[in-house]
């Protein structure tokens, strides 16, 4: 039943590693978001893609590469680790890009060791 | 460059008392604004959507105003309940690239 799902829910690795999150909808929506939520808990966008497309491309190192295979899954692949990666990293989903409610996945607490 | 303020960052009340939480954001342009909730270690949960032609929207003990030439938003939450203690995170959606931009949050404590 659940409508936007992350995995992993943790995790944890070694400065360097290259890892992935996936999220998966099925809410059937159009679009879909990468967030970073820091240590002070802020939220803020990193991408977003619109039917596989990229839409936001924030200032995000060229280390971390979405990927979209279909319009309901869009994954984050994260290379050479570093400390400051460590944070939760939210998926979210809306129908369109503009005028809709986003929902959010569980969240992925990373810890970069 | 949209920015988005959560005043304050804390708040703490008894029970049955209305809380009142603010929002402020620089650029008025906005397509929406989204009042979520968040619980510790756990996502963001969708209270209410104000589009950008809207005044106010209600849901339950929940309203959302919007006044968006003074770039304001209030969520007054009627008789908070124990189970209202989560933090509260107001977020504006504007700009070329219809992003949506994140307040800091307020944290709220409903104590018995």
């Amino acid at each position: 039943d659940t409508a936007v799902s992350q995995t992993p829910k943790y995790l944890v690795t070694q400065m360097g590693n290259d890892k992935s999150i996936k999220c998966e909808q099925n809410l059937g929506h159009d679009t879909m978001y990468w967030y970073k939520q820091d240590s002070k808990k802020f939220l803020k966008i990193m991408f977003s893609y619109n039917n596989k497309e990229l839409i936001i491309n924030e200032t995000v190192p060229n280390r971390f590469s979405p990927k979209s295979p279909d319009k309901a899954h869009l994954n984050l692949h994260i290379n050479s680790l570093e400390l400051g990666d460590s944070a939760v990293y939210f998926c979210a989903s809306s129908l369109q890009e503009r005028t809709d409610t986003q929902y959010f996945g569980p969240g992925t607490r990373l810890t970069v060791l | 460059k949209q920015e988005v303020t959560q005043i304050p960052a804390a708040l703490s009340v008894p029970e049955g008392e209305n809380l009142v939480l603010n929002c402020s954001f620089t650029d008025s342009a906005i397509y929406n604004l989204q009042w979520f909730r968040q619980d510790p270690g756990k996502g963001l949960t969708s209270l209410l959507l104000i589009q950008s032609s809207q005044r106010e929207q209600t849901s339950g003990r929940l309203n959302a105003s919007l006044d968006k030439s003074s770039g304001r938003s209030t969520l007054y939450i009627a008789a908070s309940q124990p189970g209202d203690s989560a933090t509260y995170l107001c977020a504006v959606r504007s700009g070329a690239g219809n992003k949506l931009t994140f307040g800091g949050g307020t944290r709220v404590l409903v104590k018995p």
